[in-house]
Parts: C-alpha cells; structure tokens; sequence
C-alpha cells in the first residue's frame, strides 16, 4: 500500500515562497508507471491540480500558476517536492501531495494533506 | 484550461437514485475518455469512486456508476445511503498530461 507524507511551514509570508516535500513509502517514485503531484484545496473550496513531476525530472502544471511552480524529484530518497514562489493570500489551502496514474489520470493515493497559510 | 461544470448541489432520500453532471469541453471531457470521479467526506482526503468514465476501483460499491455523452460526464449513485453525504468531484485529463476539476457537488441525503 503506496504511502504519501507532506511537510513543510505551515505559515509563509506575503511573496515568498512556499516549499513542500511529499515522502513516499511502500512505492518507487522511480515506477515508470505514474506520476507524482500536487493538488491544493483553500478551505471551503473545490480541489485545484497544481502538477506533476515524473521520475525522470518532466513536469507538467496547471498553466494559470504560470511560472511560479517548480517541481522536483529525487529518487534516492523516494521523495519530491514544490516550490510556489510569490505566493499570495490566495495560495492558502490545504496541499496534498498525490500519486496520478499515467494511463487512466486517475489520482489513487493521497497523502494526508498538509495546511499552508499565507500570512504576515 | 478552466475548471469543469458541476452543480453545487444535489440531494436524495435513501433509497433514490441522484445524478450528479460534470460538463466540460472539447478540449477535456469531450475530448477523452479520462473522466474520473471522487468522494470527499468533511475534514477527509478526496477518494478515488470512478475512473476512465465508468470503471470502478475495487472496494466501491457498484451502487456507483459513471457515464458520458458528449461534453457531460455524470455520475449516479443508486440506492443512496446516509453515508454516501459527501462531496464529490469530477476530474478529466486535459491534454499535454493536465487535469483538470469540477467545482464539486455537495450530495445530501434528506
């Protein structure tokens, strides 16, 4: 059973930028078969993709964060990560960190979800 | 790449049957048949209830089905229980490795 973890600052200032790390366990981010993403939801609200990473370094994200989103992956320590840079109020919500079938699209892990707040 | 149509809201009695839509675009739902569904119960992580249109993982009951026609995928959940109050949304592949979400339906079981 596939595993997934979030961490990082639950509070980010105004313009900075919000760091994440999903571990995994029970997997192999290395797997040819799947993706690894993001998806946020504010609280109160419906679910937004943010992206996907692959094994291989590809990424892939949802085009109205334009270039404020940066993904990674490092598969000797079976983890990946997201960068939001100039994050505003609007960037507050809960963040899970996910696995995405390549064939089907399906996202059939989850992690728990981690809240990021931003605040001064 | 805009989020998919959902109604914000759907009920039923137990026992009923409800079909919540999910209407996109050409560019999305019309375009593939990557539709997928997901449960969300409050303060709980979404979870995976359709996928590939009407193919259901295993463990969800066949209570729940999916179809599409057109630019509309729906899902209809029969004999409605008191646990299937949930949220729920679709999602669909949007080419160039996208996805891409409905709104949400808030399901109420009167």
């Amino acid at each position: 059973q596939v595993q997934l973890q979030e961490s990082g600052p639950g509070l980010v200032k105004p313009s900075e930028t919000l760091s994440l790390t999903c571990a995994v366990s029970g997997g192999f981010i290395s797997s040819s078969s799947y993706y690894w993403g993001w998806i946020r939801q504010p609280p109160g609200k419906g679910l937004e993709w943010i992206g996907i990473v692959y094994h291989n370094g590809n990424t892939y994200h949802n085009p109205s964060l334009k270039r404020r989103v940066a993904m990674s992956v490092d598969t000797s320590t079976n983890q990946f990560s997201l960068k939001l840079s100039s994050v505003t109020a609007a960037d507050t919500a809960l963040y899970y960190c996910v696995r995405e079938d390549m064939v089907a699209t399906r996202v059939d892990f989850w992690g728990q979800g981690t809240l990021v707040t931003v605040s001064s | 790449q805009s989020a998919l149509t959902q109604p914000p809201s759907a009920s039923g009695s137990p026992g009923q049957s409800v079909t919540i839509s999910c209407t996109g675009s050409s560019s999305d739902v019309g375009g593939y048949n990557y539709v997928s569904w997901y449960q969300q119960h409050p303060g709980k992580v979404p979870k995976l209830m359709i996928y590939e249109v009407n193919k259901r993982p295993s463990g969800v009951p066949d209570r729940f089905s999916g179809s599409k026609s057109g630019k509309t995928a729906s899902l209809t959940v029969s004999g409605l229980q008191e646990e299937d109050e949930a949220d729920y949304y679709c999602s669909s592949y949007a080419g160039s490795n996208k996805l891409v979400f409905g709104g949400g339906t808030k399901l109420t079981v009167l």
